[in-house]
C-alpha cells in the first residue's frame, strides 16, 4: 500500500509565485489534513476535511487554499508565495473515527525566495 | 483550549539504558493522547495512543506511555535504548471541544549514543 503519497518532495518558489501541493491517498479515509512544520514549532493544522467537497479552515489558513473533490485527493494552493511560507508540509489522513491515528505522508520541503 | 508541552527539546541517553521523553497537556474534557515518532525527512509515524482503559498503554518498537491524569501527563518511555531510537517524538491530544482534531506538541529530539 502506498498509503499517503504527497507530491513533489521538493520546490523552490520566487516571492509571487503560486503553486499546488498533491496529497493522495489510498486507504478510503474521510478525513485529510494539511499541517505545516517549521522548527522547534511542532506541526500547525492549516485545513482539513471531513469528506468530499467539504473543507473547513485550521490554525494558520492564511494564504493557502484547499478543495475536496474525491475522496482520495486533497491538494493545497498557495496563491502569491511568501518567505513566511518557506516550511515543510505534511498532508494526513483518517478514517472518521476520532479515536484512530493520523497516517502521515512525507513531506514537501518548500522554499520561497 | 487544548495544547501540549513538551518541557525538553533534547534527550540524551546511552543505549541500553531507560529512555523517558515527557508530555504534559491541558484539554477541557476528557483527552485522546498519541505519540508520533519523525525520521529524518519523512513523515510522522504513529507509535501509540491512549483513549481510556488501562494508564499503561504498549505501543510499537518496545515503547510503551503511562496516562496521569492527576498531573495531565502522558510521558513516553522505553526500558532499554536504541541507537536505531534516535528521532524526533512529538505528543498530540484531542478531545471533544476541539472536534477532535490534533494540537501537536513542539517536538523532543532524541539522541542514543552507542
Amino acid at each position: 500500500n502506498a498509503g499517503v503519497t504527497q507530491t513533489p518532495k521538493f520546490r523552490i518558489l520566487k516571492i509571487g509565485q503560486s503553486m499546488t501541493l498533491q496529497c493522495a491517498q489510498d486507504m478510503n479515509h474521510n478525513y485529510m489534513y494539511w499541517y505545516r512544520q517549521d522548527p522547534g514549532m511542532g506541526l500547525k493544522l492549516i485545513y482539513y476535511s471531513v469528506g468530499a467537497g467539504i473543507t473547513d479552515k485550521g490554525e494558520v489558513p492564511n494564504g493557502y487554499n484547499v478543495s475536496r473533490s474525491t475522496t482520495e485527493d486533497f491538494p493545497l494552493r498557495l496563491e502569491l508565495a511568501a518567505p513566511s511560507q518557506t516550511s515543510v508540509y505534511f498532508c494526513a489522513s483518517s478514517p472518521p473515527q476520532e479515536n484512530q491515528p493520523q497516517h502521515f505522508g512525507d513531506g514537501t520541503r518548500l522554499s520561497i525566495l | 483550549a487544548q495544547s501540549v508541552a513538551q518541557p525538553e527539546d533534547q534527550v540524551n541517553v546511552a543505549e541500553g539504558n531507560p529512555l523517558t521523553v515527557k508530555c504534559t497537556y491541558s484539554v477541557s474534557g476528557n483527552p485522546y493522547l498519541f505519540w508520533y515518532v519523525q525520521y529524518p525527512n519523512r513523515g510522522l509515524q504513529f507509535l501509540l495512543k491512549y483513549i481510556t482503559g488501562d494508564n499503561l498503554v504498549k505501543g510499537s518498537y518496545g515503547f510503551e506511555a503511562e496516562f496521569n491524569k492527576s498531573q495531565t501527563s502522558f510521558h513516553l518511555k522505553k526500558p532499554s535504548a536504541l541507537v536505531s531510537d534516535s528521532a524526533l517524538y512529538f505528543c498530540a491530544v484531542s478531545d471533544r471541544s476541539n472536534d477532535y482534531k490534533l494540537s501537536f506538541g513542539a517536538g523532543t529530539t532524541v539522541t542514543v549514543r552507542a
